[in-house]
């Protein structure tokens, strides 16, 4: 089946500093991949749309400098939560499928960041 | 107002207690309705994606089916390690392909 990874799983930062959250696509080639946070009890927001070789589309309210996002081959993308501050601690989440930007998008297992 | 709506918002069963999840969407046009599962501190994990209303799918304890404004997650005899949070999300016919999800039904199953 359709695999997507995430790197690191967890971790935890100063305030200030920048953390770069890596997404792949294991087992296919995705030119779409999806960039979502969830807070606590809270369902899924997508916050940006990773286009292979273009820039990224970002969702309304979402920093585009503070969230950079490379999307450099067709089986990463990278999102960098730039000058961290405690309020982006949360779960962030990628997603692609083997059917681009249309049909079912399989989901990487997260990565918990926590700014102290 | 929510596209997709997702009822109730939390469910309680015994083991053996078959029940429905509810999913109700609003678009003009879909292009597909996706059910996730997703536990605790994990990324949602795919179950079933429908397109068309009359369409059904099954794997295992679960049956989701399709009408046109809305879509059901049948659990049959559900045993404890069902115990998670349901997604729903529906992606719009047209040129944008993100999904919009539901708020989630959180189901325990008791032994």
């Amino acid at each position: 089946g359709a695999v997507v990874s995430q790197h690191p799983s967890r971790v935890i930062c100063k305030s200030g500093t920048s953390v770069k959250i890596e997404c792949r696509s294991l087992d296919f080639q995705a030119t779409t991949m999806f960039w979502y946070r969830q807070f606590p009890k809270q369902s899924l927001m997508l916050m940006a749309t990773s286009n292979e070789g273009s820039k990224a589309t970002y969702e309304q309210g979402v920093e585009k400098d503070k969230f950079l996002i490379n999307h450099a081959s067709l089986t990463l993308s990278t999102l960098t939560v730039t000058s961290a501050h405690p309020e982006d601690s949360s779960f962030y989440i990628c997603s692609a499928g083997p059917g681009n930007r249309f049909g079912t998008q399989y989901f990487g297992p997260g990565t918990r960041l926590t700014v102290l | 107002e929510d596209q997709v709506t997702q009822s109730p918002e939390a469910l309680r069963l015994q083991e053996g207690e078959s029940s429905s999840l509810n999913c109700s969407y609003t678009v003009s046009g879909l292009r597909g309705l996706f059910w996730y599962r997703q536990d605790p501190g994990k990324g949602p994990e795919f179950l079933f994606t429908l397109y068309s209303a009359g369409e059904e799918k099954e794997k295992e304890r679960l049956k989701a089916t399709l009408t046109k404004k809305e879509s059901f997650l049948h659990i049959t005899a559900p045993k404890p390690e069902d115990s998670a949070t349901y997604l729903c999300a529906v992606q719009e016919a047209g040129a944008n392909s993100k999904l919009t999800f539901g708020k989630g039904i959180t189901l325990s199953v008791r032994p």
